[in-house]
């Protein structure tokens, strides 16, 4: 039982270039979550997944995209990188209480 | 839009001592979820303690506990013979009915030998 896994662990990107971000969770959860931590800030909702095939913005959507691929994984996806899309990504699952992956540092130079 | 605010951006406690930690919450709300979350400097995320807004007692996790003031809407965390490895970011959280969650800005607690 991995619980969430995410992937990468790191990722270095140059402006405008393109990734997605990848995440698993293998306790049969419906809600899969989004978000980004910076410093100061706290962690800010990206999107969040309801249920497979359903998907929500959350408070800071502008830039991404997401895939409920099936009811395991949830992608978040950054077409064209931005500076300030520096942070570090963490996807998480279940409503009733949020099971964290380890996170992904992402830098965009 | 939900906001959750933690006046407290660093602490300290003496190793063996009690610490509180402070959080409030705006929401028009009445049935909601609270949430303390820890995050080592490994960085993942770890549930602390939960507590449902319907219910009046306080919860209770081992060393953890909460004063939770809902008319006040006041949601602190008070940890008890404190150990070296409560040392870590400790953040605030509120799921709204939507089932959307409100992270605070995070408190950072050092723990002193």
């Amino acid at each position: 039982n991995a619980g969430v896994t995410q992937t990468p662990k790191f990722q270095v990107l140059k402006t405008g270039q393109s990734m997605t971000l990848q995440c698993a969770q293998d306790m049969n959860h419906n809600s899969m979550y989004w978000y980004r931590q910076d410093p100061g800030m706290g962690l800010r909702l990206i999107y969040y997944s309801a249920s497979e095939g359903t998907t929500d913005k959350g408070e800071v959507p502008n830039g991404y995209n997401v895939s409920r691929l099936n009811k395991r994984e949830f992608s978040l996806r950054l077409e064209s990188a931005a500076p300030s899309q520096t942070s570090v990504y963490f996807c998480a699952s279940r409503y009733y209480e949020q099971y964290f992956g380890p996170g992904t540092r992402l830098t965009v130079t | 839009a939900q906001t959750v605010t933690q006046s407290q951006p660093e602490m300290s406690v003496q190793e063996a001592e009690t610490v509180t930690l402070s959080c409030t919450y705006d929401t028009s709300e009445s049935d909601y979820y609270l949430f303390w979350y820890k995050q080592p400097p490994s960085r993942q995320m770890i549930l602390v303690i939960r507590q449902e807004a319907y219910k009046q007692q306080n919860a209770t996790e081992n060393r953890f506990s909460v004063n939770f003031q809902k008319a006040a809407k006041s949601f602190s965390l008070k940890i008890s013979d404190s150990q070296l490895g409560d040392a870590a970011m400790y953040f605030c959280a509120y799921r709204n009915t939507g089932n959307q969650f409100y992270f605070g800005t995070g408190t950072s607690l050092t723990v002193i030998p």
